[in-house]
């Protein structure tokens, strides 16, 4: 298993320019994360998704989007970047119900100038 | 609005002494508790978890306590090697519908540094 997998691992954008994250977990788990992580700060929770075809906000959710169309892919859009989300962005998955453990993968270094 | 907070923010110890890292949150509602571990430039990684029905909880050389009363837990690592400097992230659950799923709060870290 590859776990919990994304694409890309850098990118640099211009400010006002678009783009894509995309997040694949190989296990079968219901529910899906995305999560940034700034120095000081932890881990701040975006948008999740408890299921294909469901996306909800979290704690940060300006200035992004999410999409959950397979169950095993979930993607975090950013129509008009800005230099406040210059950041690492995680995702993480895990298998719903009474299962609480959240696994991540090796993120997506984002710095927008 | 609920919040986790970590301490120490930096913590540097001799390999073979312990490390403790304690954290406090404001949520009565949360019912679970991870320990994450992030080396550099990776993401992080679960090693250890509560719940609230458990005081305490060991795997080899880390446990971790709970204090629902106080609302604090704490991360104990024993004998400590220079592979265990790493980021270490608390974190606290808690509800947010009744579909089951649980939103995690974290702390802000703890950088650990374990000199041989």
């Amino acid at each position: 298993n590859a776990g919990v997998t994304q694409t890309p691992k850098f990118r640099v954008l211009k400010t006002g320019q678009s783009m894509t994250l995309l997040c694949a977990q190989d296990m079968n788990h219901e529910y899906m994360y995305w999560y940034r992580q700034d120095p000081g700060m932890g881990l701040r929770l975006i948008h999740y998704s408890v299921g294909e075809g469901t996306t909800a906000k979290g704690e940060v959710p300006d200035g992004y989007n999410v999409s959950r169309l397979k169950k095993q892919n979930f993607l975090l859009g950013l129509e008009s970047a800005a230099p406040s989300q210059t950041s690492v962005y995680f995702c993480a998955s895990s298998l719903g119900g009474n299962s609480y453990e959240q696994y991540f993968g090796p993120g997506t270094r984002l710095t927008v100038t | 609005g609920e919040n986790v907070e970590q301490h120490p923010s930096t913590l540097s110890v001799q390999e073979g002494d312990s490390a403790v890292i304690k954290c406090t949150y404001s949520d009565s509602a949360s019912n679970y508790f991870p320990w994450y571990k992030q080396e550099l430039g990776k993401g992080p990684q679960l090693i250890i978890d509560i719940r609230s029905n458990v005081g305490e909880k060991k795997d080899q050389r880390i446990a971790v306590t709970l204090n629902k009363t106080a609302k604090h837990f704490s991360l104990h690592i024993t004998e400590t090697q220079p592979e265990d400097s790493a980021v270490y992230f608390c974190a606290a659950s808690s509800t947010v519908f009744s579909g089951g799923y649980n939103k995690l709060i974290f702390g802000a870290g703890t950088r650990l540094a374990v000199h041989p």
